[in-house]
């Protein structure tokens, strides 16, 4: 069955140091999505990508992180300065179409300290 | 206010049990998805249900439109079931798909 990879599944990192998150969609997927889940809260959406642009953003989503599909199968996150408060589980989901079933990697716990 | 809320927090049941997990949101919605969420934090997709009822083995998960609510039922339970379940919902305005999620239902099924 087809599936969403992330790696690394675990990376720690010292602050102010940059972190790139990878990400590999399922194959003919269109929507690709990065969510974070700090520890013991929810769920909170980062990016949405589609089209080979950011579709939308959030507040969280600021000049310190940036997406790319480089080269048609990864997706990935960059925080080009981390920051303690970035220590989350992040996750990559895509879908085929928008508003279909959504399908996430098994996460990527980032530590930074 | 979140505009997905879910009750309860935290369910304990004895095996066997029959689970009812409630969500409410407060937005209009394309679509709303049931999650499952184990210890090592892998996100799965249970359901994505615009509009009356799905089952899938013990798993059954409805949606009522009108009052903007969802449930998700769990026959016979088992410890395996042991998880935490997250409600989400696509924003209906959204052009994007992201979903909004709710805080989780952590479960847990005892032997």
């Amino acid at each position: 069955e087809p599936e969403v990879t992330q790696t690394p599944s675990h990376q720690v990192t010292q602050m102010g140091q940059e972190v790139i998150l990878r990400c590999v969609p399922i194959s003919n997927h269109l929507y690709f999505y990065w969510y974070r889940q700090i520890l013991g809260q929810k769920v909170e959406f980062l990016v949405s990508f589609y089209n080979n642009e950011i579709s939308e953003k959030s507040e969280i989503f600021d000049d310190q992180f940036s997406v790319e599909r480089p080269d048609g199968s990864n997706f990935t996150l960059k925080i080009r300065s981390t920051k303690l408060e970035d220590s989350a589980m992040y996750f990559c989901a895509s879908s085929a179409l928008m508003n279909t079933e959504a399908f996430f990697g098994q996460g990527t716990r980032l530590t930074v300290v | 206010k979140n505009e997905v809320e879910q009750s309860p927090q935290n369910l304990t049941a004895q095996e066997g049990e029959f689970i009812t997990i409630n969500c409410s949101y407060s937005v209009g919605i394309s679509a709303l998805h049931w999650l499952q969420q184990h210890p090592g934090g892998g996100i799965v997709s249970l359901f994505m249900l615009s509009s009356g009822k799905k089952k899938h083995g013990r798993l059954i998960a409805t949606i009522n439109i009108q009052e903007k609510h969802s449930s998700l039922h769990i026959t016979a339970s088992h410890p395996r079931d042991s998880a935490v379940y997250i409600c989400a919902v696509s924003h209906g305005s959204s052009n994007t798909g992201k979903l909004i999620f709710g805080q989780g239902t952590t479960l847990q099924v005892k032997p």
